[in-house]
């Protein structure tokens, strides 16, 4: 299957600061990303759709100018988590389309202190 | 997006058993998909169903797309400890995936 990778795994920051996680398609391009929240034992919830060369699109409840999104190549979305509080702290997952399957990153926790 | 209905919510079954788990929808998908997620990492693809009907195996694991489109099963054979883990069903509208809430399987040896 196609390969998605994220960077950081693992991140603490300090309350305030902006954290980048970026997500990539290794093996394959990906015009649309996705990015996704996951809280403890729950499922995934979609929070915004990346679209390379246009802007994100954003699910209801979800801050854009909180929750950055930049698609600027066809192998990488980057989010951007601003001004960051602990209840931003969360298990962070992204996924890229190929065909007509989704493939995910291994995820990033963020912890914000 | 919509949540799909996902059931068991939990399964403790013995090494060697059998398992199965189904989603429902009050909505057509044209795809359903099963995936798998460990702790701590991202849902890995167990299988992709494209077409009403479709009975489709990897190794172990079975998964049929139903006649109505609104409902998929899973079932893995002869459970090994490396199964432990959660599922989720997951129905494919347009590029956004609706998730069910997750089966969490847990295999005692």
């Amino acid at each position: 299957g196609a390969v998605v990778s994220q960077h950081p795994s693992r991140v603490i920051c300090k309350s305030g600061t902006s954290v980048k996680i970026e997500c990539r398609s290794l093996d394959f391009q990906a015009t649309t990303m996705f990015w996704y929240r996951q809280f403890p034992k729950k499922s995934l919830m979609l929070m915004a759709t990346s679209n390379e060369g246009s802007k994100a699109t954003y699910e209801q409840g979800v801050e854009k100018d909180k929750f950055l999104i930049n698609h600027a190549s066809l192998t990488l979305s980057t989010l951007t988590v601003t001004s960051a509080h602990p209840e931003d702290s969360s298990f962070y997952i992204c996924s890229a389309v190929s065909g007509h399957e989704q493939y995910f990153g291994p995820g990033t926790r963020l912890t914000v202190t | 997006g919509q949540q799909l209905n996902q059931s068991p919510q939990s399964m403790f079954i013995q090494e060697g058993e059998d398992v199965s788990m189904n989603c429902t929808s009050s909505s057509i998908f044209n795809t359903w998909l099963w995936y798998k997620q460990d702790p701590g990492e991202g849902p890995v693809l167990l299988i992709a169903l494209y077409k009403a009907g479709e009975l489709t195996s990897n190794g172990r694991l079975t998964a049929q797309f139903g006649i109505t489109r609104k409902d998929s099963f899973l079932n893995i054979s002869a459970s090994i400890p490396s199964d432990v883990g959660i599922y989720f069903c997951a129905g494919l509208s347009g590029y956004a995936l609706n998730f069910g809430k997750g089966t969490s399987l847990l295999v005692t040896p």
